[in-house]
């Protein structure tokens, strides 16, 4: 496809469950970024991918968020033992040449 | 540190009018200044950008303008449509770093 996709587009868990979000960027885009967007909230960095490489980890809420990048393509956000303050949706975007284009995120809602 | 801030947080005019949001940001090394928008349920849409090297670009409806010295930029909507309801949010980046600021959105309501 054209543009950034991601799966899947929603996601119900149960609280202490783990969930893997994935990001398909725009080919030929070598960096990757990860947003968490609360419910009627402005746009949280999460983390920054250059390559398969992570420079920035910064915005990762707790160490129960992890992220990797693999073949400079597929990303994946793992949250594990979700808690309710996780649910927002979660938003990918890729980049070339400094202009980033979003996904349509996936929706996650912990019970 | 950094930070954008938007003006208005909510925004409502008559189809037909013009909407104008406005931005301010920080960081001085700020060269590249996107505006998107947000549709319900859907991701953020790129629907202009400017870099410093230039004060006004212009697509069809859409306006944006910047003043560097003021670290200012704002986006401008003419003859507003009912299809232009959606959040809005601008950005500033340093293009040589890789991090984006965004503002807190503005939520435009166009009113038939």
């Amino acid at each position: 496809g054209a543009g950034v996709s991601q799966s899947p587009s929603n996601k119900v868990t149960e609280k202490g469950k783990d969930v893997e979000l994935r990001c398909d960027p725009i080919s030929g885009h070598t960096a990757l970024y990860w947003y968490r967007q609360s419910l009627g909230q402005g746009l949280e960095f999460l983390i920054y991918f250059q390559g398969n490489s992570a420079p920035d980890k910064s915005g990762l809420p707790s160490d129960r968020f992890s992220a990797e990048r693999t073949g400079g393509s597929v990303s994946t956000l793992t949250i594990q033992r979700t808690q309710q303050e996780d649910s927002a949706v979660y938003l990918c975007a890729s980049s070339f040449a400094g202009t980033q284009y979003f996904g349509p995120g996936t929706r996650l809602l912990v019970l | 540190g950094e930070n954008v801030e938007q003006h208005p947080s909510t925004l409502s005019v008559q189809e037909g009018d013009s909407a104008v949001i406005k931005c301010t940001y920080s960081d001085s090394a700020s060269n590249y200044f996107p505006w998107y928008k947000q549709e319900l349920g859907k991701g953020p849409q790129l629907i202009i950008d400017i870099r410093s090297n230039v004060g006004e670009k212009k697509d069809q409806r859409i306006a944006v303008t910047l003043n560097k010295t003021a670290k200012h930029f704002s986006l401008h909507i003419t003859e507003t449509q009912p299809e232009d309801s959606a959040v809005y949010f601008c950005a500033a980046s340093n293009q040589v770093a890789y991090k984006y600021i965004f503002g807190t959105g503005t939520r435009l309501k166009v009113l038939a």
